[in-house]
């Protein structure tokens, strides 16, 4: 699976869209960007996912380059409960295991 | 039940004490996945299994760490003679392949030995 790099952490003032980049350069055709996010003390919590296409869901959009090789995860109106770790993960959805590789993720602080 | 369900949810074990970690997941999910987390950084795999067969087990540490799921469902994952270094949390995840393959994750047990 390819690998990403995302920003160590972020603010972002609540009410705000917070935008969260991903890189994804070594990206293949069949493989989907997944965004898990984790609050503290609680298992990962999935978000969106999506191939080539922008997707859109009742929590989150995700923005995909033309090209696939970066992406981003928009939270339209930021509260203080989306504080949490965001992990952008690159897989092929319909392999034998399937299985997420986490990395580090990105580190969002909402404040008031 | 609704979602994933992991007992016990906190667990203190002496050094050298064997424990046992149990996972229910979603009911019909076919896929099911343990991963370890330690403090500060992300889940990392440890096993799949796909109904009762266990197809990937490259991520267990060491010939400590065993996982069965007998009959398809509940899994159990146990640690023998526990050392400190096993001190985690311990997700379980399961798989819907019928709706985008998405994963779907327990709260996690922690386990802390001393």
């Amino acid at each position: 699976d390819a690998k990403t790099t995302q920003p160590p952490s972020m603010d972002c003032a609540e009410g705000r869209a917070a935008n969260l980049p991903c890189n994804h350069s070594t990206i293949s055709g069949n493989e989907y960007v997944y965004w898990y996010r984790q609050i503290h003390s609680q298992g990962p919590q999935y978000i969106i996912h999506g191939l080539k296409n922008n997707e859109t869901n009742e929590m989150a959009s995700l923005i995909i380059t033309e090209d696939r090789k970066s992406s981003t995860l928009i939270l339209p109106h930021a509260t203080l409960r989306d504080t949490a770790v965001y992990y952008c993960i690159v897989r092929v959805a319909a392999s034998n295991t399937g299985k997420l590789i986490f990395g580090q993720g990105t580190t969002l602080q909402v404040k008031p | 039940g609704a979602g994933v369900s992991q007992s016990p949810r906190y667990k203190v074990a002496k050094r050298g004490q064997d424990v046992a970690l149990r996972c229910d997941p979603i009911s019909g999910h076919v896929s099911l996945f343990w991963y370890q987390q330690a403090l500060g950084q992300g889940p990392e795999f440890l096993t799949y299994f796909q109904n009762e067969a266990q197809l990937d087990k490259s991520g267990l540490p060491s010939d400590r760490f065993f996982a069965e799921r007998p009959e398809g469902s509940v899994s159990t994952l146990k640690i023998q003679r526990t050392q400190q270094e096993d001190s985690a949390v311990y997700l379980c995840a399961s798989r819907d392949q019928a709706s985008g393959n998405t994963i779907y994750f327990g709260e996690g047990s922690w386990l802390t030995v001393v």
